[in-house]
Formats: structure tokens, sequence, C-alpha cells
């Protein structure tokens, strides 16, 4: 029930065209839905995130489409360049909190997508 | 403010000897995690740590086991090392409460066992 699935697991997109990937999770409890970027030899950099309670969520070339219903999510670049090729994994937490202060620091991730961005 | 810090960078152990980690925070994150990143089982979760206290713990066996310090720094130690052991293992810090649910990755450990 903790799983995130998470594909496809390698994706190669021309220079301008959409990247788009696909989460699914199962644990209705999560509540806070990220998404990281990370380039070789880097920790995962956060690129954008989303809460369940909308469907869409745009930043820049990056979109975040989200299905509650289906429990399913997508990350979408749009106009995709060769600085974009990077392994992206989706992830999903839910708040764990008490008196003392509120987290959320179990991130469940994805298996990883390596996208090629070609020239 | 300075991004998460991770010491050391490279490591490498042979199997049987234990290893610590360490991991700064960003100033004034009082949550820190640590994963661990392998390329068959990706990026799993070891523990979180919240105001010095275990607030998550992933699947992983005793063997792995961590501290948070009062000024938040953390410590990941791992005992009887294994040739499985060998992987990234990342520290990532966040603030505590609503709004706040960004975790913030330091550049990692990368750990060999021999």
């Amino acid at each position: 029930q903790q799983q995130v699935k998470q594909s496809p697991q390698s994706l190669i997109v021309q220079k301008g065209g959409i990247s788009i990937i696909n989460c699914a999770y199962e644990n209705t409890a999560f509540d806070y839905f990220p998404w990281y970027q990370q380039f070789p030899g880097k920790g995962p950099a956060l690129l954008i995130a989303i809460r369940p309670d909308v469907s869409e969520k745009k930043e820049g070339r990056f979109t975040i489409s989200f299905n509650k219903s289906a429990k399913q999510f997508s990350l979408h670049i749009m106009d995709s360049q060769p600085g974009d090729s990077a392994t992206y994994f989706c992830a999903a937490t839910s708040q764990n909190g008490n008196a003392g202060g509120t987290s959320y620091g179990k991130l469940t991730f994805g298996q990883g997508t390596i996208l090629t961005v070609h020239p | 403010k300075a991004g998460v810090t991770q010491t050391p960078r490279y490591l490498i152990k042979t199997r049987g000897q234990q290893v610590t980690l360490s991991c700064s925070p960003i100033s004034g994150h009082r949550s820190v995690s640590w994963y661990q990143q392998t390329p068959g089982q990706g990026l799993q979760f070891l523990f979180e740590y919240f105001s010095e206290t275990q607030r998550n713990k992933g699947n992983f066996p005793g063997r792995f086991s961590g501290r948070q310090f009062s000024n938040s720094r953390s410590e990941m130690n791992v005992s009887t090392l294994e040739l499985g052991d060998s992987a990234l293992y990342l520290c990532a810090s966040s603030s505590a409460g609503w709004g706040q649910e960004t975790q913030y990755f330091g550049p990692g450990t990368r750990l060999l066992v021999l």
C-alpha cells in the first residue's frame, strides 16, 4: 500500500517536445506529491509539488496533473530542453505530527525516469 | 542560507566494519531524513528525526541506526557492513509545519563496501 509506481523507466524526447512521466499511488493517506530532478553526482532537487485538493499546478514549463479518483499524477515538461536531461522521481508523503510540530519527512519515491532530450 | 551538507562525500569500507555518516541540515530546519539510493532499489527511506526523536523508520535491519543532536545535526551509523550496503546515502532536511513540506537534499555520501 506504500508503493508509488512510475513510468516510463526511460524517455527520449527531441528538443522542443513534450515529456510526460506518470505515477500512481495506492495509499489514500498521502497528501503531498512532489517531483524531484536529479543530475549525476547531485542530490535530488524539488521541481514542483501538488496537494490533492487541486487538479493541476503549473510552474514555468513544468505542470503537474493530478487525478485523485484514479490515484494518479503526472509531470509534463513543455518545450523540453537538453538541459532538462536528468532523472526524475515522483514521490508521495503524508503529514506526521504532534504537539511538537508537523513534518513530512517520509517520502515514498517512484523508481525514477531517465529523461534524455536530444538537441 | 547554506544548503544541506554531508560528510564525508566518499567512503570505502570492508565487510564487517562499521561506518558513521554525518549530515548538517539547513539552518532552522528541525526535521532530518535519511535515504538510501541504489540502482536496483531506487530511493528508499531509512528514518526521520525531528527534535532529536526518531519520528519514522523504514524497512531496514537494525544494523542501520541514527540520531539527531540538539543543533539538529544528524548522524547515521551502519554496523557490520555488507556488500549490499554499497549505495548513495542521502540526507534531507525540512522545516516543520503547514506549508513547509519541502525536503532539501544534500549531495550524498557514496559508500562502497568491499
